[in-house]
């Protein structure tokens, strides 16, 4: 069971879109619906932003979305604003023994 | 609201063993559909699952930790707690206590962790 893989790093200007990827294999992101999101600011614990691939849990805004196409899960960020300066993190059902896999993060810069 | 509070050692010695404690309010640990888990992060690194319990005292650990990890629930006192055994410099790291809920779709998974305590800092030194 390896990490899933996230770009390191990922930026926008205040207004604009931005996707972060999250790469696994059939095994894991690939084979199940169960992929989250979680977003951390420093210093905080991670919050729950996305799960099942796309669900908002409630009071996130509808800013956040999630998608998923084949091996890769993918969060977007519309209309970014200051607040959504983070890092981002994606997590997985790993496919066996109910094991759950992160990503490496990805830091989001508003520029 | 669900609270989870870390408690334990800030300062552990390598080769010993690291205990923390998640104590849960707001809520009972020995819900259905309902794991307790503890994920950790070292300084300016990601996240990494340690491992999940069940009330009914299943567990489930990262193979990377496998052999060093025990996890077990106190549901009493609604807790449950974590030991990292022959511990190093490499297991210097903020460690969290969440829940993780499953979701039902032809078997049981687990899905994602819907609360998060605040942290732990717990810095392995001699």
């Amino acid at each position: 069971q390896s990490a899933l893989t996230q770009p390191p790093s990922a930026s926008g200007s205040p207004g604009q879109s931005v996707t972060i990827s999250c790469t696994g294999t059939s095994s894991d992101v690939g084979g199940y619906n169960h992929v989250s999101w979680y977003q951390q600011h420093p210093g905080k614990a991670p919050k729950l932003m996305i799960y099942d691939v796309s669900t908002r849990p409630s009071g996130v805004p509808d800013r956040f979305s999630g998608s998923k196409s084949g091996n890769t899960a993918s969060l977007t960020v519309s209309g970014l604003q200051a607040e959504d300066e983070a890092d981002y993190y994606c997590s997985s059902y790993a496919g066996s023994s109910k094991h759950v896999l992160f990503g490496g993060g990805t830091e989001l810069t508003v520029l | 609201q669900l609270q989870l509070q870390e408690s334990g050692p800030g300062l552990v010695k390598p080769s010993q063993t690291l205990s923390l404690t998640c104590t849960v309010s707001g809520g009972s640990i020995d819900t259905d559909i309902y794991y307790w888990g503890w994920i950790r992060q070292p300084p300016g690194r990601g996240l990494e699952w340690i491992g999940s319990i069940y009330y009914t005292g299943s567990t489930y650990y990262n193979p990377s930790l496998n052999s060093r990890v025990t996890i077990s629930a106190d549901t009493s006192k609604n807790q449950f707690s974590l030991k990292l055994s022959s511990v190093t410099a490499a297991d210097t790291a903020v460690y969290y206590c969440a829940r993780l809920k499953e979701e039902y779709s032809s078997t049981w998974f687990p899905s994602f962790f819907d609360y998060w305590g605040q942290g732990t800092l717990v810095t392995v030194s001699s």
